[in-house]
C-alpha cells in the first residue's frame, strides 16, 4: 500500500543553518503531496503542498519540490530561525482516496 | 483566519466507558475527517465523512466507533466501549472540497484521551 518515509529525527540546528528534511513516498497511482507542521501544544498546520511532478510548493521560506523519479518530496530552508522548531510530517494523498498518509515525523530543534 | 476547534483539550474516561470527542470544522467546509495518533507513533486515519454519510473508512474504524453531524455545525467522533489502546490524540480535520480539487485538509489541536 500507499506510504511515507521520513528522515529519523531530532534534527538539531543553529540558527541560520541550512534545514533539509528528507521524505519519500510510495504510492500506485500520482499522489498529491504535503508538509504539515506542529508546533509544540497545537494541531498540525498544512506547511505546503504539491499535486504533480516538478511542480514546487513554498511558503514561509520553506520550499520542497516533487520528484517524480526519486519518488521524493524533501523538505528545505535556507536559514532557519528558532521559531522553527517543530514537528514536521510529510504526508500524501492518492488519487480515488480521501485519507492523507503521514510519515512518522521529524522533530526539528533550532538553537540560538 | 478560519480555524477547526476540538473539544474536550484532554478526555479522561473509565475503561469500558462510552466517550465522544467533538469538533466545529472551518463553516464552509464541506468534508470531514477524524485522525488518530498514538504516542510515538505516526498520524492514521480513521474515517471520511461528506453529505451525512461515511465516504472511507480504515481498519481501525470497526464497529465500536461511529461518526455524526448532528447539527450544522459539529462532527463527532463516538467510541462505544472504550478500550486501553484508544488512549491516544485525536485529530479533526475538515476541507473545502475533496482531494480531487486540490483542496487541503485543515486540522484542528486535538483531543488528547487518556482510558483508565
Amino acid at each position: 500500500g500507499d506510504s511515507v518515509t521520513q528522515m529519523e529525527g531530532p534534527v538539531t540546528l543553529s540558527e541560520e543553518a541550512f534545514l533539509t528534511i528528507n521524505c519519500t513516498y510510495t504510492a500506485t497511482g500520482y499522489p498529491s503531496l504535503f508538509w504539515y507542521v506542529q508546533y509544540p501544544g497545537e494541531g498540525l498546520q498544512l506547511l505546503l503542498k504539491a499535486t504533480k511532478a516538478d511542480d514546487k510548493g513554498s511558503n514561509k521560506g520553506f520550499e520542497a519540490t516533487y520528484r517524480k523519479e526519486t519518488t521524493s518530496f524533501h523538505l528545505e530552508k535556507g536559514s532557519v530561525q528558532v521559531s522553527d522548531s517543530a514537528v514536521y510530517f510529510c504526508a500524501l494523498s492518492d488519487a480515488g482516496s480521501y485519507k492523507l498518509i503521514f510519515g512518522s515525523g521529524t522533530r526539528l530543534l533550532v538553537r540560538p | 483566519e478560519p480555524e477547526v476547534t476540538q473539544t474536550p483539550s484532554h478526555q479522561v474516561t473509565q475503561m469500558g466507558q462510552e466517550v465522544i470527542l467533538r469538533c466545529v470544522p472551518i463553516s464552509n467546509h464541506l468534508y470531514f475527517y477524524w485522525y488518530r495518533q498514538i504516542l510515538g507513533q505516526k498520524v492514521e486515519f480513521l474515517v471520511s465523512f461528506y453529505n451525512n454519510e461515511i465516504s472511507e473508512k480504515s481498519e481501525i474504524f470497526d464497529d465500536q466507533f461511529s461518526v455524526e453531524r448532528p447539527d450544522g455545525s459539529n462532527f463527532t467522533l463516538k467510541i462505544r466501549s472504550t478500550k486501553l489502546e484508544d488512549s491516544a490524540m485525536y485529530f479533526c480535520a475538515s476541507s473545502e472540497g475533496d482531494r480531487l480539487s486540490n483542496q487541503p485538509q485543515h486540522f484542528g489541536d486535538g483531543t488528547r484521551l487518556s482510558i483508565l
